[in-house]
């Protein structure tokens, strides 16, 4: 067990600039979640998907975001034309199919900082 | 919608004390709940769950219990130590493989 993993960690850009983040889940999860995260605040959902499907996606979820689970496996999260409030850390967890459940194992993120 | 409310922090507390964090939700139905631990430098980790009501999840010497006539779901323990220094979130589930609604988290400082 590998545990998710996130890259980058970190990513610094200027405002208006796109950046991708992607997320490898635990090998034999079906299912993957991303949130974000502000200072002091608790996660907030984003957006899940359960195999190359995207179930369901939060109304934080702008149309300039994006996010992609193309073969089932590693998924992607894309932000277009970046802003201030963008800044935050962006978690990715993923959990097994099966029982109802399974708890979400998460990654240790990646802090997006907005120039 | 759902929500879940913790007591804000910090919390300090001395090396051996009994700690204390209140959780209470709002989600219609029978949510699932859970504590999470994040350790500085570190991702979020579950340390606790309980998937009904009266159900008692522990962990680490940790224990929650949930209350669904006072939907609370309050995390114990008997005597911390300076390695359970962290930030704790209490959050809740509603449906099969579905979203965690988390608190806006509580943290704990133990000094020696």
């Amino acid at each position: 067990d590998t545990g998710v993993s996130q890259n980058p960690r970190h990513k610094i850009t200027k405002r208006g600039q796109n950046v991708t983040f992607r997320c490898d889940p635990i090998s034999e999860h079906n299912r993957l979640y991303w949130y974000r995260q502000t200072l002091g605040q608790g996660p907030e959902f984003l957006t899940y998907f359960q195999n190359e499907a995207q179930l369901e996606k939060s109304r934080l979820l702008s149309d300039r975001f994006s996010a992609e689970r193309p073969k089932g496996s590693f998924s992607t999260l894309e932000i277009q034309r970046t802003e201030q409030g963008d800044s935050a850390m962006y978690l990715c967890a993923s959990s097994g199919g099966g029982h109802s459940n399974q708890p979400q194992h998460f990654g240790d993120g990646t802090r997006l900082s907005i120039l | 919608g759902d929500s879940v409310t913790q007591m804000e922090g910090p919390v300090t507390l001395s090396e051996e004390a009994f700690l204390t964090i209140n959780c209470t939700y709002t989600a219609t139905g029978y949510p699932s709940l859970f504590w999470y631990v994040q350790y500085p430098g570190e991702g979020l980790q579950l340390l606790l769950k309980a998937t009904k009501a009266d159900d008692k999840g522990s962990n680490k010497g940790f224990e929650a219990t949930y209350r669904k006539e006072t939907t609370s779901f309050h995390l114990e323990k008997g005597s911390v130590q300076v390695s359970d220094s962290a930030v704790y979130f209490c959050a809740l589930t509603k449906a099969a493989g579905n979203k965690l609604t988390f608190g806006g988290g509580t943290r704990v400082l133990v000094k020696p």
